[in-house]
């Protein structure tokens, strides 16, 4: 599975977009970006994947470059209750033998602030 | 739907002493998951599971023993326990190699001494 970097910290005031970039530079063709978030003592939730289309939802946007080599969660009006470690994870599309794994990096550690 | 549950929430061992945690979900998904957690780290995959009597080695999984013989139960069994294995343990679930979107239960918070 492609490798993925996230700057370890951000800040953001409070009602604020909060655009965490992930550089994948090495992501292959067939590879998904996932985004995952885990507030603090809490088992991490699913926020939104992506191929190659911008992807929205009711929680965040996802915008994937044109060469897939980087993207940008964004949280668009971010609150206190945002604050949490962001995941960005690059793997394949799923196999019948694969599903279920995930490889976590570092994440970025997302303050939003009053 | 209680979702994925794990327990116990918290155990201390002695080093040596063997323990099974538990995992179980009722959303009838083929796929579980067993990560740890280290302070200040992200999550490792330790084993992982595609479907009953189906499991499967992840990044850690030295001093750590699954099985799966339910759809419903995932345990995982630390036959002796090492300081090493301090940790905070998730289990998660997930429908179909395709929809894999994963639910994360809430932690079992392990410390060996």
């Amino acid at each position: 599975d492609a490798k993925t970097t996230q700057p370890p910290s951000m800040d953001c005031a409070e009602g604020r977009a909060a655009n965490l970039p992930c550089n994948h530079s090495t992501i292959s063709g067939n590879e998904y970006v996932y985004w995952y978030r885990q507030i603090h003592s809490q088992g991490p939730q699913y926020i939104i994947h992506g191929l190659k289309n911008n992807e929205t939802n009711e929680m965040a946007s996802l915008i994937i470059t044109e060469d897939r080599k980087s993207s940008t969660l964004i949280l668009p009006h971010a609150t206190l209750r945002d604050t949490a470690v962001y995941y960005c994870i690059v793997r394949p599309e799923a196999s019948y033998n694969q599903g279920g794994k995930l490889i976590f990096g570092q994440g970025t550690e997302l303050s939003v602030k009053p | 739907n209680a979702g994925v549950t794990q327990t116990p929430k918290f155990q201390v061992l002695k080093t040596g002493q063997s323990m099974t945690l538990q995992c179980a979900q009722d959303m009838n998904h083929e796929y579980m998951s067993w990560y740890r957690q280290d302070p200040g780290m992200g999550l490792r995959l330790i084993h992982y599971s595609v479907g009953a009597g189906i499991t499967d080695q992840g990044e850690v999984p030295n001093g750590y023993n699954v099985s799966r013989s339910t759809t419903e139960d995932f345990p995982l069994r630390l036959l002796s326990a090492a300081p090493s294995q301090t940790s905070v343990y998730f289990c998660a679930s997930s429908y179909g190699a395709d929809q894999e979107t994963q639910y994360f239960g809430p932690g079992t918070r392990l410390l060996v001494l």
